[in-house]
């Protein structure tokens, strides 16, 4: 089974400073997808960011950016220019492409003005 | 476009009872999966439907059961209910074709408590 770790239950960043969050996964699977999904106090999880295991290249969507490390099995989520709008818990996940994810624990950010 | 909804959004039973939650998937939305949230944890998979046949179940007992309709909104049906079913449930919903990961939209959640 795949297990998906995130370490530093609670990060604080300061408005417009960055922040980064870990996130390590085990699989034995040469193709894969790993996420970032935030869920705000609203409950409703979001697709932040998603990357393919066979591309090299790191993901970004605008303010969110990731560095996957595939050998390490590493993926962690840069978010650039903290708003107070990011306020919330981020969930690291993966999926071998079966359309089911797992989840790792998550991350609480605070975002301090 | 009208997004993934669940109800109830809050319910509390008491154990030994029955209880059935509600997902209507996104419009054009044929797959529906079912994930339970404890509290401080992150989801875990209970099960997917795909065209209203049981398409794969995570590591949940027999008395977790689902169901899911021709208009592709499905129920999670949970019999005999435990303190630990307390738990946010989400839904979530995904058009799936051929190859690849298709993105799943989520619902906000029921919170169900079980005394």
């Amino acid at each position: 089974a795949q297990t998906v770790t995130q370490s530093q239950p609670e990060m604080s960043v300061q408005e417009a400073e960055t922040v980064t969050l870990s996130c390590t996964y085990d699989t034995s699977e040469s193709d894969y997808y790993l996420f970032w999904y935030k869920q705000p106090p609203s409950r409703q999880m979001i697709l932040v960011i998603r990357q393919e295991a066979y591309k090299q290249q790191n993901a970004t969507e605008n303010r969110f950016s990731v560095n996957f490390q595939k050998a390490a099995k590493s993926f962690s989520l840069k978010i650039s220019d903290s708003q107070l709008g990011d306020a919330a818990m981020y969930f690291c996940a993966y999926s071998r492409g079966n359309n089911r994810l797992a989840f790792g624990k998550g991350n609480q950010v605070v975002v301090i003005p | 476009e009208t997004g993934v909804t669940q109800s109830p959004t809050h319910l509390i039973k008491t154990r030994g009872q029955q209880v059935t939650l509600r997902c209507s998937s996104q419009s054009g939305h044929n797959t529906v999966s079912w994930y339970q949230q404890a509290l401080g944890q992150g989801p875990q998979f209970i099960f997917q439907y795909y065209r209203e046949e049981e398409n794969g179940r995570g590591n949940f007992p027999p008395r977790f059961s689902g169901l899911q309709f021709p208009n592709y909104s499905s129920e999670l049906n949970v019999n005999a209910l435990e303190l630990d079913d307390s738990a946010l449930y989400l839904c979530a919903s995904s058009l799936a074709i051929s190859g690849g990961f298709n993105e799943q939209f989520f619902g906000p959640g029921t919170r169900l408590t079980v005394l």
